[in-house]
């Protein structure tokens, strides 16, 4: 199956810091989602992007398919963006299962 | 609002039980999904549903059995041949694209 390696592992920044996190796989997706997992475990669905581009906010995310990797960049942190940031892949398009990174753990300090 | 619900929040299990955690959304998607996640680990797939009455083994099925008798719902069993229950149970469902939304999870609990 495809593998997924996320990086770094953890990340401790400063209010108002920028941060990229990036995620790695080994095979062609046609899928490609970054997760927010809070402190209570609530996973929020922050971008689909298996190719190209996409902003929201603060956050933007860039997957270049075939390099296989995706940036997801966060600007001017806040100390609610702390929690894990999660990478998931799938190798088709629709209803698809995906593979999950081990995330990055961001912890952000006023 | 259309979401999915998980229930219950917490659930305590005693050894050689079996339990029921429950997974219900009303945002009309097909398939379904159940993860597992372990304490700083990633989510593993246990099983999934593409359609109703039909649904495929994850990577970790063994000591789980699941049903999707409707659209809306998806119930996980995890069952006493399952020897390492404790864990955060996550469900999700995604649309025609494959955007993912996720439950608030079930922290199931072997006493």
């Amino acid at each position: 199956g495809i593998q997924v390696e996320q990086s770094p592992p953890d990340l401790i920044l400063q209010e108002g810091a920028n941060s990229t996190l990036r995620c790695n796989f080994s095979d062609s997706v046609n899928n490609l989602q970054w997760f927010h997992q809070n402190p209570w475990g609530q996973l929020i669905n922050l971008f689909y992007i298996p190719s190209g581009t996409k902003q929201n906010g603060r956050l933007s995310a860039t997957t270049v398919a075939t390099e296989r990797y995706s940036l997801l960049y966060i600007s001017s942190s806040q100390t609610t963006d702390s929690g894990v940031y999660f990478c998931a892949v799938g190798a088709n398009f629709g209803n698809e299962k995906l593979t999950f990174g081990t995330g990055t753990r961001l912890t952000i300090i006023p | 609002d259309g979401g999915i619900t998980q229930s219950p929040k917490y659930l305590f299990r005693k050894e050689g039980q079996n339990v029921t955690l429950s997974c219900e959304q009303n945002l009309n998607h097909d398939a379904m999904y159940w993860y597992r996640q372990d304490p700083g680990q990633g989510l593993r797939l246990i099983y999934y549903s593409q359609i109703v009455n039909d649904f495929q083994k994850g990577d970790i099925a063994e000591g789980y059995s699941v049903s999707r008798e409707k659209k809306e719902s998806f119930p996980l069993t995890v069952t006493s041949a399952q020897k390492n229950p404790t864990a955060f149970y996550l469900c999700a469902s995604s649309d025609r694209v494959g955007g993912y939304t996720f439950g608030s999870g079930t922290r199931l609990t072997v006493v």
